[in-house]
């Protein structure tokens, strides 16, 4: 069974710094380009970050490029999202996400979320 | 404001067909790049509803179709249930963005 485990959510101040990790299991981790999802409170999810399945390639929404910097260890099936100069409209539930072997940009397993509160 | 344009809410008796819309435009949808669809139940993550615009994954039922035609997309529901009471999302490429784009979300009620 695939499973993604989220974990590192909290509540920072404007400015801060978090790191997110994300645990994976159930399915050859090396072999899938795995994303990064957030979704604001009442909103729609919004597309943050990714990584080719060997770690070769990054990719970033404009909101995230220069301030988060996603990384993966294969040999740990851990994938991460170092955030730092975090404003408020960063607030949301952070997804793990898996990318579809078959289909790019198709996100077929979806972890439990953390929560990221960026407030004083 | 979404890239993708979906209605915020639609409605339906059990039993009843519902369709949700979703619109793009020559970077993404027009563009040639397939379309996904999500549900999402309160408090829980997204779901891969349809993949590659028409596409059901294993163990979603029939009753859920999608299809695609130029720049817009469809998610067609039949025979409606009350479990299918959820949010739905569309996604896909942007080119011009250089990611995944997704649609501000759809509520499904059923009366």
């Amino acid at each position: 069974e695939v499973q993604l485990v989220e974990s590192g959510g909290d509540l920072v101040q404007p400015g801060g710094s978090l790191r997110l990790s994300c645990s994976a299991s159930g399915f050859t981790f090396r072999s899938y380009v795995m994303h990064w999802v957030r979704q604001a409170p009442g909103k729609g999810p919004e597309y943050v970050s990714a990584m080719s399945s060997n770690g070769g390639n990054t990719y970033y929404a404009d909101s995230a490029r220069g301030r988060f910097t996603i990384s993966r260890d294969n040999s740990k099936n851990t994938l991460w999202l170092q955030m730092s100069s975090l404003r408020p409209e960063d607030t949301a539930v952070y997804y793990c996400v898996r990318e579809s072997n078959g289909y790019n940009w198709a996100y077929d397993y979806w972890g439990q979320g953390t929560l990221v509160t960026v407030s004083s | 404001q979404s890239v993708l344009t979906q209605p915020p809410s639609v409605s339906g008796a059990p039993g009843q067909r519902v369709t949700i819309s979703c619109t793009g435009n020559s970077s993404n949808i027009g563009a040639g790049y397939d379309v996904h669809w999500y549900q999402q139940l309160p408090g829980t993550a997204p779901k891969l509803l349809i993949y590659g615009n028409s596409n059901r994954p294993s163990g979603v039922p029939d009753r859920f179709s999608g299809s695609k035609s130029g720049t817009s997309a469809s998610l067609a529901i039949t025979g409606l249930q009350a479990e299918d009471e959820a949010d739905y999302y569309c996604q896909s490429y942007d080119s011009s963005l250089s990611g995944a784009v997704f649609g501000g979300g759809t509520q499904l009620t059923v009366l």
